[in-house]
């Protein structure tokens, strides 16, 4: 199994809304991130969990907060997004981070517009 | 600072003919290069990679260059379908604030037409 799933698919919210989103991998990877990715860029990275502990936080608002419950589920909790949040944004895995192992695994995604 | 580039924002290439992606990097400590396609609406899909002790990679369909002397990176795809149609992204594994992370290009769309 190399798929790296993510729920919702789409999500709407306003501004004043809590949400989460939901990423899920069973490939035994001890690596997680998310990324947002807006129209015809390429991904940015948002955050790095490694061995369910948060390595990286890439200066993300605190609108964001991210949270990795066990080895195989990474969530991210928003609220009070704005406008400028919605994007597609991008769960991936890796065997491990760092360390000279970087393939990354990326999952669908999901839409979010912020309203 | 670092950044991975690509020369062409667009390519147009007729069904059956070979594709050549290119990209420029600039980091000379990067060890590893990483080749995703993405299709519209969906999330990047790993297509091949390659360390920087190797010149050339072949997966199915597709070969990697390496040229560490100009820092080039390519994707070739052999027999181009439509179904190649996409975007690609080159990213690259270096040290950058203080960790090894993914650097990734611009992107390049592939269009293939019949």
């Amino acid at each position: 199994d190399t798929e790296v799933t993510q729920t919702p698919k789409h999500l709407v919210m306003g501004m004043t809304n809590k949400k989460s989103l939901k990423c899920e991998q069973h490939m035994g990877h001890r690596a997680m991130y998310w990324y947002k990715q807006k129209a015809k860029k390429p991904p940015e990275l948002m955050f790095v969990y490694s061995y369910e502990k948060l390595s990286i936080n890439e200066s993300v608002p605190s609108r964001f907060s991210p949270e990795c419950p066990n080895s195989s589920l990474l969530n991210l909790h928003l609220h009070a997004l704005q406008p400028e949040d919605s994007a597609l944004y991008l769960c991936a895995s890796s065997p491990r981070f760092g360390g000279g192992s970087y393939e990354q695994y990326f999952g669908p995604g999901t839409r979010l517009t912020v309203t | 600072g670092e950044s991975v580039g690509l020369h062409l924002p667009t390519l147009s290439v007729q069904e059956g003919d070979n594709s050549i992606i290119n990209c420029a990097y600039s980091n000379s400590a990067s060890d590893y290069f990483i080749w995703y396609k993405q299709e519209s609406g969906k999330g990047p899909q790993f297509i091949i990679d390659i360390r920087s002790n190797m010149d050339k990679r072949q997966g199915q369909r597709v070969t990697v260059l390496l040229n560490k002397t100009v820092k080039h990176l390519s994707l070739q795809i052999a027999a181009t379908q439509p179904g190649d149609s996409a975007v690609y992204f080159c990213a690259e594994g270096a040290l950058s604030g203080g960790y090894n992370k993914l650097i990734f290009g611009a992107g390049t769309r592939l269009a293939v037409h019949p």
